[in-house]
């Protein structure tokens, strides 16, 4: 998975609770993405990165919010879950010049009850 | 609304057959297009992808066929192995930075 890994790897929550997802990566990527993926729907960009601090909304932002103080790690987070979030999240980095090569991370299972 | 637009959503093919995967896209704006492979329990992998100024390219069995004025896209994947069995998406991008994907394609290869 390229050198990137994210935390956890499975978590529970309740609704009205937040929760905070992690990606690190090991490749010194410029950019970073933080995806989720639901049946019926592929792959939806939530956030994305384009260099520490430097973050910009995706096709699906509302309900989150994302911070990058390090190139390698890039925080996803849940202000406040709702069943409607739960899913998939996949973390995703690309190099500088070549962005639309993108590398996955292994996923975080979300489920908010 | 889906701005690329998958089929089938799953396949079954028989070992050494041809797979084939659509999409479809309406912005013209899109100026990538790649394809990923995903095994359960794993991250999508880009598998390949091609630019809207070549009709055709080609890595090993698999093939990516584009038609601009169509807006259409597809995947082929020639002597389809049962090891190729994963789920495929295909997505488009603009800037290089806005990713697009389809909504996946289930693909069994049955030995």
């Amino acid at each position: 998975d390229a050198g990137i890994t994210q935390s956890p790897r499975h978590k529970v929550t309740e609704t009205g609770t937040p929760v905070t997802l992690r990606c690190h990566q090991t490749e010194n990527h410029r950019y970073m993405y933080w995806y989720r993926q639901d049946p019926g729907h592929g792959l939806r960009l939530i956030h994305y990165s384009y260099g520490v601090k430097d973050t910009d909304k995706g096709e699906v932002s509302d309900g989150y919010s994302v911070s990058r103080s390090k190139t390698e790690d890039f925080l996803l987070t849940l202000e406040s879950a709702t069943s409607s979030q739960t899913s998939v999240y996949f973390c995703a980095i690309s190099d500088f010049g070549r962005q639309e090569t993108q590398y996955f991370g292994p996923g975080t299972r979300l489920l908010v009850l | 609304q889906q701005q690329v637009k998958q089929s089938p959503q799953s396949l079954i093919v028989q070992k050494g057959g041809i797979s084939i995967i659509n999409c479809a896209y309406e912005n013209t704006a899109f100026d990538y297009f790649p394809w990923y492979q995903q095994f359960p329990g794993k991250g999508p992998a880009l598998l390949i992808a091609i630019r809207p100024d070549v009709s055709e390219k080609k890595e090993g069995r698999f093939t990516i066929s584009f038609n601009k004025s169509a807006k259409q896209f597809s995947l082929h994947i020639m002597d389809s192995q049962p090891g190729d069995s994963a789920t495929y998406f295909c997505a488009a991008s603009y800037a290089g930075n806005q990713f697009y994907f389809g909504t996946g394609t289930s693909l069994t290869v049955i030995p």
